[in-house]
């Protein structure tokens, strides 16, 4: 398995642009979240998944849309990109087990906008 | 409305000496508690949470409801633990606190 994938690992934009950022996973997971991170607020979620065709919004959404056609993929849209959303992307996938509940990581993306 | 809350950004100790990384929370239900690890430039990692009370890497960490605390702690500090930590709480979703970089001198 590949686990949680992320596309791509770079990218630098102008303001005003617009991009997607990838996310997929190969485990079948019914959750997928992505987060920011940005030194000293941690991460913060931004939007999130329980399934296929179902997501919401997390503590920090504007700004970004997100869509899941599929289980596996679970894409970020920046529809105008803003200095303010340079940061580094994580995104995740999870499931409750048995065991609880387990979240996975990607390798993130690291998104300058200048 | 679930929150969590790491006091402590920087936290320096070392080697061999040891170490305590706090986790307070705000959830008015059952919490389920995790702490993730990020080593330098890496994804986040988990490693461990409340619900399995298991040792990892020689890390536990106890849930107090009482206190609402989910504090980390390691016995005796290696330099491969320099990292970033952070404590997670999750209800629906997913909400982190802001982290500690822990750095452990030799």
């Amino acid at each position: 398995n590949a686990g949680v994938t992320q596309t791509p690992k770079f990218q630098v934009l102008k303001t005003g642009q617009s991009m997607t950022l990838q996310c997929a996973q190969d485990m079948n997971h019914e959750y997928m979240s992505w987060y920011r991170q940005d030194p000293g607020m941690g991460l913060r979620l931004i939007h999130y998944s329980v399934g296929a065709g179902i997501t919401d919004q997390g503590e920090v959404p504007n700004g970004y849309n997100v869509s899941r056609s599929t289980t596996e993929d679970f894409p970020l849209r920046l529809l105008s990109a803003a200095p303010s959303q340079t940061s580094v992307y994580f995104c995740a996938s999870s499931f409750r087990g048995t065991g609880g509940y387990e979240q996975y990581f990607g390798p993130g993306t690291r998104l300058t906008v200048t | 409305a679930q929150r969590v809350t790491q006091p402590e950004k920087l936290l320096s100790v070392f080697k061999g000496a040891p170490v305590e990384l706090k986790c307070n929370y705000s959830y008015s239900g059952s919490p389920e508690l995790f702490w993730y690890v990020q080593y330098s430039r890496q994804r986040l990692q988990l490693l461990l949470r409340h619900i399995s009370r298991e040792s990892i890497k020689g890390f536990t960490a106890d849930l107090n409801k009482g206190e609402t605390s989910f504090h980390l702690k390691k016995p005796f500090a290696q330099e491969e633990d320099s990292a970033m930590y952070y404590c997670a709480l999750c209800n629906n979703d997913m909400r982190f606190g802001a982290g500690t970089r822990l750095t452990v001198k030799p």
